[in-house]
């Protein structure tokens, strides 16, 4: 049972254009939720992230924005640049639903962002 | 901080024998994890620590895996014995709080 959806394995754009990565999530018990970026032959790491309680969040070219509604959150990057080309993965968190998911991550399975120069 | 360290960060082995893979946390870090990366499934986690104490080892595959953090400091994912379907990338990560995980360079075994 695949929680947290990334449908489209890869997006290719180009320097400059804005970069959309979609992830859905169907457990209604998310409360927040993150993306992680990751190099080749490195391990994954934070980018941004998002409570439950917000819409938007903004950190420089970054903008994740949250749709509860229809369990949709959506990572912006603006501008694009090449140093942005990585696997970006989208992640989910139970806070407070009890028992052994505080403090567990649920992944997506990644979607690779080529942006071409 | 050197972050999250892990070893070996390559490993082949040949399928029934047993393989151990290290991580050390983040000093300060009260939560590890040890995830696994593969094509079909993605970030996979096999088990969480918190203080030291497994919390939620549900995503072990199978009796083949367990995992140890016998002190704050280190802890060790084992597969005895090894197939090779477990080839994939291993991930150790720790974390202050729920919020962020930082992750360990990976570990990436393949089962021959």
């Amino acid at each position: 049972d695949q929680q947290v959806k990334q449908n489209s394995p890869s997006l290719s754009v180009q320097e400059g254009r804005i970069s959309i990565l979609n992830c859905d999530y169907t457990n209604s018990m998310f409360d927040y939720f993150l993306w992680y970026k990751k190099y080749p032959a490195e391990g994954p790491t934070f980018l941004i992230s998002i409570s439950s309680i917000k819409d938007k969040n903004e950190d420089g070219r970054f903008t994740v924005f949250l749709n509860k509604s229809a369990k949709h959150l959506s990572l912006h990057i603006v501008p694009s640049q090449p140093g942005d080309s990585a696997v970006y993965f989208c992640a989910a968190s139970a806070r407070y639903a009890g028992g052994t998911s505080y403090g567990k991550l649920t992944f997506g399975q990644g979607t690779i962002l080529t942006v071409h120069p | 901080d050197a972050g999250v360290i892990q070893s070996p960060r390559h490993e082949v082995t040949e399928m029934g024998q047993e393989v151990t893979l290290r991580c050390k946390p983040i000093s300060g870090h009260d939560y590890l994890f040890w995830y696994r990366q593969t094509m079909m499934r993605g970030l996979e986690l096999l088990i969480y620590f918190n203080n030291n104490v497994p919390i939620d080892d549900s995503g072990m595959p199978e009796d083949r895996f367990s995992a140890k953090m016998p002190n704050a400091s280190f802890s060790t994912l084992k597969i005895q014995p090894s197939e090779p379907r477990d080839s994939a990338v291993y991930f150790c990560a720790s974390a202050k709080t729920y919020n962020e995980q930082f992750f360990g360079p990976g570990t990436r075994l393949t089962v021959l």
